[in-house]
């Protein structure tokens, strides 16, 4: 899988948009871009993921660049509770076989400020 | 029930015992995984099972640790002879398949205190 790359922490003011990074310059054309949170002493939460398009839910958008390598998760509405250690993973699709088990990096902290 | 359950939520253990942890999956959730997480650490991935293939053992630091999965459900890790270095909070995940990044759901984990 496609290594990334994320700045270790930020800050963003609550009510503000925060917007993390993620870069993934190796990425292959069957990877998709996913993203995880973790917030103090809870497991990691599914956030969203996408494979080229542009992606929103009820918690996030996902912006991916047009060649693919890197993306930006954005909180659209900062609030304290999203204060946590938010993982950018890329990975192959499923495709029948093998074993498929998220690879986790070190993530960004991020730390929303009232 | 409504999410993945791990018992004991704390253990405190002292070095050289056997300890097992328990993982309990969402209901129909054909895939569980076992990671650990040391003190500021990443997320270290332990073991893979899906339905009845054999589990993906590769990511187990040594032949102290062992897994296994009943009736395609519940799941115990065991480690033996526990040493300082095994101190961690062990976390649990399962996903509707074992494909499908997207449908993890972890549970709180068991936080592991080797003394």
């Amino acid at each position: 899988d496609a290594k990334t790359t994320q700045p270790p922490s930020m800050d963003c003011a609550e009510g503000r948009a925060a917007n993390l990074p993620c870069n993934h310059s190796t990425i292959s054309g069957n990877e998709y871009v996913y993203w995880y949170r973790q917030i103090h002493s809870q497991g990691p939460q599914y956030i969203i993921h996408g494979l080229k398009n542009n992606e929103t839910n009820e918690m996030a958008s996902l912006i991916i660049t047009e060649d693919r390598k890197s993306s930006t998760l954005i909180l659209p509405h900062a609030t304290l509770r999203d204060t946590a250690v938010y993982y950018c993973i890329v990975r192959v699709a499923y495709s029948g076989a093998g074993s498929y088990q998220l690879t986790f990096g070190k993530g960004t902290k991020l730390s929303v400020i009232p | 029930g409504a999410g993945v359950s791990q018992s004991p939520s704390n253990k405190v253990t002292e070095k050289g015992k056997d300890v097992e942890l328990r993982c309990d999956p969402i209901s129909g959730h054909t895939a569980l995984y076992w990671y650990r997480q040391s003190l500021g650490q990443g997320l270290e991935f332990l073991i893979y099972f899906q339905g009845n293939s054999a589990p993906d053992k590769s990511g187990l630091p040594s032949d102290r640790f062992s897994a296994e999965r009943t009736g395609g459900s519940v799941s115990t890790l065991t480690i033996q002879r526990t040493q300082q270095e095994d101190s961690a909070v062990y976390l649990c995940a399962s996903s509707p398949q074992s494909g499908a990044a997207y449908g993890y759901t972890f549970g709180s984990g068991t936080r592991l205190t080797v003394v």
